[in-house]
């Protein structure tokens, strides 16, 4: 079982819906919680943190469950700008720190 | 601007040629990190340094060597011992000092390919 695993999509949805995406991960340990965003052949730029109580940036919203292990990520009101991979990453500190990447989950929102 | 700067964009390697990948970052930022990325997969971490003079292996690291002699240099070789080297390798750093809130500022990529 990979460590962090996400459906990798293609998420293909209109313009103005909503698209949610799952993250999971496997050790129980893991401390620290991001959605990065990247687009084609650019590099990652962090989305937003994930939090416990869950967190809303305008028209996203993460969430993270501990006891199923998954962090959510969900897109409100989809534009033609938001077309890209979004990867979940997660990081644990058992035996120092480490950072693990999702594959990416890809998403094409279309007009 | 403060940030991380790698080079080149576009590299071709010839087989049996050592290529080096360029990283400096102006963030002063102890820790820096290599990833390599292949199509529809996540990165993989290949090498990694927290402090000056000191590296660790990735995941990954065969084939590839690192040094750490300034701050703010974090180069890459990829070695003829890498049998499989046409990938997106992206550079990144992070400030170490913030326990485990480690949000990592990342290079533009460097897309190798072989000849």
């Amino acid at each position: 079982r990979k460590e962090v695993e996400q459906d990798p999509g293609p998420f293909n949805v209109p313009e103005g819906a909503t698209v949610a995406f799952n993250c999971t991960y496997s050790n129980s340990a893991s401390q620290s919680f991001f959605w990065y965003r990247q687009d084609c052949r650019k590099e990652p730029k962090l989305l937003m943190s994930v939090y416990s109580s869950g967190n809303e940036d305008g028209r996203f919203t993460a969430q993270l469950n501990r006891a199923s292990q998954y962090i959510s990520l969900l897109i409100r009101d989809s534009k033609l700008s938001d077309s890209a991979t979004y990867l979940c990453v997660v990081i644990s500190n058992t035996g120092g720190f480490k950072t693990i990447f999702g594959a990416g989950t890809r998403l094409f929102v279309k007009a | 601007d403060g940030g991380i700067t790698q080079s080149p964009k576009y590299l071709f390697r010839k087989e049996g040629q050592n290529v080096t990948l360029s990283c400096e970052q102006n963030l002063n930022h102890d820790a820096m990190y290599w990833y390599r990325q292949d199509p529809g997969q996540g990165l993989r971490l290949i090498y990694y340094s927290q402090i000056v003079n000191d590296f660790q292996k990735g995941d990954i690291a065969e084939g590839y060597s690192v040094s750490r002699e300034k701050k703010e240099s974090f180069p890459l070789t990829v070695t003829s011992a890498q049998k499989n080297p046409t990938a997106f390798y992206l550079c990144a750093s992070s400030d170490r000092s913030k326990t485990t809130n480690e949000k990592l500022f990342f290079g533009s990529g460097t897309q190798l390919s072989v000849l």
